[in-house]
């Protein structure tokens, strides 16, 4: 079945540091993919998606790339801030109805 | 807008109780989901709806029921609270039916502690 997996945590960066989370996929067909962020006490919230191959998602300076070669959707950021400390899941969309998400990578940000 | 509300907040239960988990949404969504996401596992989905009158199950739908009489409403209900099912619940909601490839609103959760 589909599945997702991301590089496990937590990510621990100072300040200003260049972050990379890995996320590769398995799926039949071709899934969106989504990254989805959860900051301390809240619930989920999207941060970017890429619905096709070669797509780029951006937000907030955040950015991943729809790669169908490798079935991956690796989440960047070039300078981290200590307000980007949060947990961040991939996740996959098909055709299902059913949205599978990875199992979340804490990032921490120092100042 | 409210968005996805989810009511309790937070909740204790003994083995053996039963409840519902209250999850609404304003913004005429079809699709709603609920899911449990427990340390080292990432969230997983328990039942999710395509629109009022239709339920399937998810990943992990033991233990759980759900319905769906109307758009806005979504309730999950425990029937016979065990510990296993100590969890943070989560709601949420799309615009479309049929596909999941719409942005998820997710409501702020519902702590549960099973004793």
């Amino acid at each position: 079945g589909d599945s997702v997996t991301q590089m496990e945590g937590p990510v621990t960066l100072s300040e200003e540091a260049f972050l990379t989370i890995n996320c590769t996929y398995t799926a039949t067909g071709y899934p969106s993919l989504f990254w989805y962020v959860q900051y301390p006490g809240e619930g989920l919230q999207l941060l970017l998606k890429a619905t096709k191959a070669d797509d780029k998602g951006s937000n907030k300076g955040f950015e991943a790339t729809y790669r169908k070669e490798t079935t991956s959707f690796h989440l960047e950021k070039g300078s981290v801030q200590v307000s980007d400390s949060a947990v961040y899941f991939c996740a996959l969309g098909g055709a299902t109805n059913k949205l599978i998400f990875g199992t979340g990578t804490l990032l921490a940000v120092q100042p | 807008n409210a968005g996805v509300t989810q009511t309790p907040k937070f909740q204790v239960l003994k083995t053996g109780q039963s409840m519902t988990l209250q999850c609404a949404q304003d913004m005429n969504h079809e699709y709603m989901s609920w899911y449990r996401q427990d340390p080292g596992m990432g969230l997983r989905l328990i039942h999710y709806s395509v629109g009022a009158g239709i339920t399937d199950q998810g990943e992990v739908p033991n233990g759980y029921n759900v319905s769906r009489s109307t758009t806005e409403d979504f309730p999950l209900r425990l029937l016979s609270a065990a510990p296993s099912q100590t969890s943070v619940y989560f709601c949420a909601s799309s615009y479309s039916r049929g596909t999941v490839t719409d942005t998820q609103y997710f409501g702020p959760g519902t702590r549960l502690t099973v004793l």
